[in-house]
């Protein structure tokens, strides 16, 4: 059973709009959460990540937002760019083991960025 | 600082054969885990290494195997290769902070292809 789910396989979004990328989870006990970013044939590149603490986490355009009770985080890019089309994973890592945490990945969100 | 490096970055083997992948960890960073990416299953863990010892494992046959060197540079082994294992193989590497690992950083992965 998936525990990190990305429901929308793919995105299509005007340049200068925002972009918003849903994430949801079933495991409690994740506490740590991150989203990568890939192109083909490329390795994912770590985007922007938060903790279980916060409820929202900002780094430039990426906004990253947390809601705990309902197992549900998003990724905002605002404006979005033609160079952000690729794809989107959410991961999870659970508490109390972060020494030995593995990241557990959901099966990716498609964006395209129109211009 | 150079970022993950992994060879080789494609492979064609056979079915039954064995095939040997290495991954060289950002300068610094002691723990190094692989992923396997399918279409069908998405980014899935396989294993983590951190100063030459298994910690923690996936949920993969006994075909799937690593090590890890002194130098953190780690390698991952697939015997009796299946078509099923073709996928792209990814390695990560972070660095350990008081017993907490820190973000993953992905290499660009090798394409390995069964015939």
């Amino acid at each position: 059973d998936q525990q990190v789910k990305q429901n929308s396989p793919s995105l299509s979004v005007q340049e200068g709009r925002i972009s918003i990328l849903n994430c949801d989870y079933t495991n409690s006990m994740f506490d740590y959460f991150l989203w990568y970013k890939k192109y083909p044939a490329e390795g994912p590149t770590f985007l922007i990540s938060i903790s279980s603490i916060k409820d929202k986490n900002e780094d430039g355009r990426f906004t990253v937002f947390l809601n705990k009770s309902a197992k549900h985080l998003s990724l905002h890019i605002v404006p979005s760019q033609p160079g952000d089309s690729a794809v989107y994973f959410c991961a999870a890592m659970p508490s109390g083991i972060r020494s030995q945490g593995n990241l557990i990945f959901g099966k990716g969100t498609k964006l395209s960025v129109k211009p | 600082k150079a970022g993950v490096t992994q060879t080789p970055r494609y492979l064609i083997k056979t079915r039954g054969q064995q095939v040997t992948l290495s991954c060289s960890p950002i300068s610094g960073h002691r723990s190094v885990s692989w992923y396997q990416q399918t279409p069908g299953q998405g980014l899935q863990f396989l294993f983590e290494y951190f100063s030459e010892t298994q910690r923690n494992k996936g949920n993969f046959p006994g075909r799937f195997s690593g090590r890890q060197f002194s130098n953190s540079r780690s390698e991952m082994n697939v015997s009796t290769l299946e078509l099923g294992d073709s996928a792209l193989y990814l390695c990560a590497s972070s660095l350990m902070v008081a017993g907490v690992r820190k973000t993953q950083y992905f290499g660009p992965g090798t394409r390995l292809l069964v015939l």
